[in-house]
């Protein structure tokens, strides 16, 4: 079946570090992956996507590239800055079903 | 275009009432899905709606179930809750862009059961 695993938080880090959440999926066929953020109090918004293997979402200085071989999303972001404290989530969309699978989100706290 | 927009913002319950929440998607999206967010869980797809049929469902209780009316408007309605049901209840309405499908997520409503 189709799942996501993605890092366990909390992560903190320091106003213009690097970033990287770990993202890994089980899927049956080519799925659609995808990064979605949620700001305090609100819903979840589209952060990027990738539709295929190696391509490469980007977005708002976030990056992450579709590894089939490795069956990664794993997201980056050079330089963070306090407004990206947030929660991610990685989310996979497949061909076999028509539903999103979600992971337990990562909780990113950054610090001036 | 107004967003997704849910309501109750918040909901206090106790063991074993019922409760209903309401979806209005942004204008002009037909599909409607729910999801519960837990801490633990993240989020688990409860089901969508699109043109007022149900067209997929996650694997919960069937006292979990919805309906979509006309006007693209959901509800969702939970009966006998347990403590367990405590939780943000989040519902998307979705646009297919591009060849790929895009969700517009609602605030959410948190429900607390007593």
């Amino acid at each position: 079946g189709n799942s996501v695993t993605q890092m366990e938080g909390p992560v903190t880090l320091s106003e213009e570090a690097f970033l990287t959440i770990n993202c890994t999926y089980t899927a049956t066929g080519y799925p659609s992956l995808f990064w979605y953020v949620q700001y305090p109090g609100e819903g979840l918004q589209l952060l990027l996507k990738a539709t295929k293997a190696d391509d490469k979402g980007s977005n708002k200085g976030f990056e992450a590239t579709y590894r089939k071989e490795t069956t990664s999303f794993h997201l980056e972001k050079g330089s963070v800055q306090v407004s990206d404290s947030a929660v991610y989530f990685c989310a996979l969309y497949g061909n076999g079903g028509n539903q999103f699978y979600f992971g337990t989100g990562t909780s990113l706290t950054v610090i001036p | 275009k107004a967003g997704v927009t849910q309501t109750p913002r918040y909901l206090i319950k106790t063991r074993g009432q019922q409760v209903t929440l309401s979806c209005s998607p942004i204008s002009g999206h037909r599909s409607v899905s729910w999801y519960q967010q837990t801490p633990g869980q993240g989020l688990q797809f409860l089901f969508e709606y699109f043109s007022e049929t149900q067209r997929n469902k996650g694997n919960f209780p069937g006292r979990f179930s919805g309906r979509q009316f006309s006007n693209s408007r959901s509800e969702m309605n939970v009966s006998t809750l347990e403590l367990g049901d405590s939780a943000l209840y989040l519902c998307a309405s979705s646009l297919e862009l591009e060849g790929f499908k895009k969700l517009f997520f609602g605030s959410g409503t948190q429900l607390s059961v007593l």
